[in-house]
């Protein structure tokens, strides 16, 4: 099983500036099958980036997600108010899929 | 616009049988994959099982054999039973559905999200 670790539990930003949320794998990623989800109390999650840099649609250009084998990142920059949320990454290249432990992003 | 709509039973039993239904309205996708997706409260989200256009099925080792996944194509209808409840299974089960579009785009349809909680 591939281990998903979000080192930073909780990232206190304040709007406009640029949030880096990482997340590295105790194993190298199969087919960088890697994805971003926000988060926001009582919803579902959103999917926001897979293949650990493509946006599926509606995500805004200031979110973008980077990295291969075990070390990816999102990053999200000039933080709008509605970005604080907890971001979790997937891994759905080898099962049993996982997430990591997620990333409060809170206001500062 | 697609729509995910899901049902089951929301308190059981330990012991019990959780069975819950993700219906699918709007839309037409040839290449998906449907997933089932639970978080504990207060917790983060755990994979549950997988079950894709070819009919493959994937499930998490650590349920240990207690999931069983269907689909009902007629009906657009995904599935999930889970058996012998304990505790640890109260959660909130999302049905999500993965859908591969034109160039490769993927896009993620979600269910309302089901409060199951288990206890005697």
């Amino acid at each position: 099983e591939i281990i998903l670790t979000q080192s930073v539990g909780t990232l206190s930003l304040s709007p406009g500036e640029r949030a880096t949320v990482s997340c590295r794998a105790s194993q190298s990623v199969p087919y960088t099958h890697l994805a971003w989800y926000q988060q926001k109390p009582g919803q579902a999650p959103r999917l926001l980036i897979y293949g650990a840099s493509s946006k599926t649609t509606g995500i805004p250009d200031r979110f973008s997600g980077s990295g291969s084998g075990t070390d990816f990142t999102l990053t999200i920059n000039r933080l709008e108010p509605e970005d604080f949320a907890v971001y979790y990454c997937l891994q759905y290249g080898s099962p049993p899929y996982t997430f990591g432990q997620g990333t409060k992003l809170e206001i500062k | 616009q697609v729509q995910l709509q899901q049902w089951g039973a929301g308190l059981l039993k330990p012991s019990e049988t959780l069975s819950l239904t993700c219906a699918v309205y709007g839309g037409s996708f040839s290449e998906y994959y449907w997933n089932w997706i639970r978080q504990s409260p207060g917790k983060g989200l755990e994979w549950i099982a997988e079950l894709d256009h070819r009919g493959g099925t994937k499930n998490n080792p650590s349920l240990k054999g207690r999931v069983t996944v269907s689909i009902d194509t007629s009906k657009k209808q995904f599935s999930l039973k889970l058996t012998s409840l304990t505790a640890a299974d109260t959660a909130v089960y999302y049905c999500q559905l993965s859908v591969t579009r034109f160039g490769g785009l993927i896009v993620n349809y979600w269910g309302q999200g089901s409060l199951v909680t288990v206890s005697s």
